[in-house]
């Protein structure tokens, strides 16, 4: 049974770098997509991007310009960076797999973090 | 991007009703397009994808239906465990998107 966890730092000030670690347990992280996908409090879902094992990446293009998706297969990790974060960046971050086997849906997800971006 | 609009935003039913929510596409989505259900404090499930394929383990109960640009996700008889907020996805085309959520309350 594949399994995810996110870690990091639950608070970053605002203008700084938020990031994220997701451990990968119980598969490897060497086939599928694995992504990043945040939920404001109380609001939807807004899909970040993803990462092949390879380091190929997309990026939702509202963020690529802040966004960086990096890949240790040594570790079974992969890892989030946001830069020049602002209150609008307050949300509960997963990370997730995307299954292409079944048409790129995400079929396991962490439990999510809460980052909170304070002033 | 593409848009999804998810109808309606509430709804409030009773254990034993029948449940229809509606997910439409800003174009043409073909059949990519997966449901989640998510509980308070939880990730979302994965429940249907490619529009109507039931993902492992999730009851009969659940079903999908829909292509192009108008999808639907029925409960054939509500249980107690259902009350939870849904998801539809696009997976046609990168950004993914999800749409606003229906929030499925108790009567």
């Amino acid at each position: 049974q594949v399994q995810l966890q996110e870690s990091g730092p639950g608070l970053v000030k605002a203008s700084e770098t938020l990031s994220l670690t997701c451990t990968v347990s119980g598969g490897s992280i060497s086939t599928y997509y694995w992504s990043w996908i945040r939920q404001p409090p109380g609001k939807g879902l807004e899909w970040i991007g993803y990462i092949y094992y390879s380091g190929g990446t997309n990026y939702n293009p509202s963020l690529k310009s802040r966004v960086t998706i990096s890949v240790d297969t040594s570790k079974n990790q992969f890892s989030l960076k946001l830069s020049s974060v602002t209150a609008a960046d307050t949300a509960v971050y997963y990370c997730a797999r995307e299954n292409y086997d079944s048409s790129g849906s995400i079929d396991y997800w962490g439990q999510g973090t809460l980052v909170t971006v304070s002033s | 991007d593409i848009q999804l609009t998810q109808s309606p935003s509430f709804l409030s039913a009773s254990v034993g009703d029948r449940v229809t929510i509606t997910c439409r596409a800003s174009q043409g989505i073909s059949s990519y397009l997966a449901w989640y259900q998510q509980k308070p404090g939880k990730a979302p499930k994965l429940l249907i994808y490619t529009a109507s394929t039931l993902q492992s383990g999730v009851p009969s109960r659940f079903s999908g239906s829909g292509s192009g640009t108008e999808f639907t996700l029925t409960i054939s008889s509500l249980q107690p465990e259902d009350f939870a907020t849904y998801y539809c996805q696009q997976l046609n085309s990168y950004p993914l998107t999800f749409g606003q959520g229906t929030k499925v309350e108790i009567k």
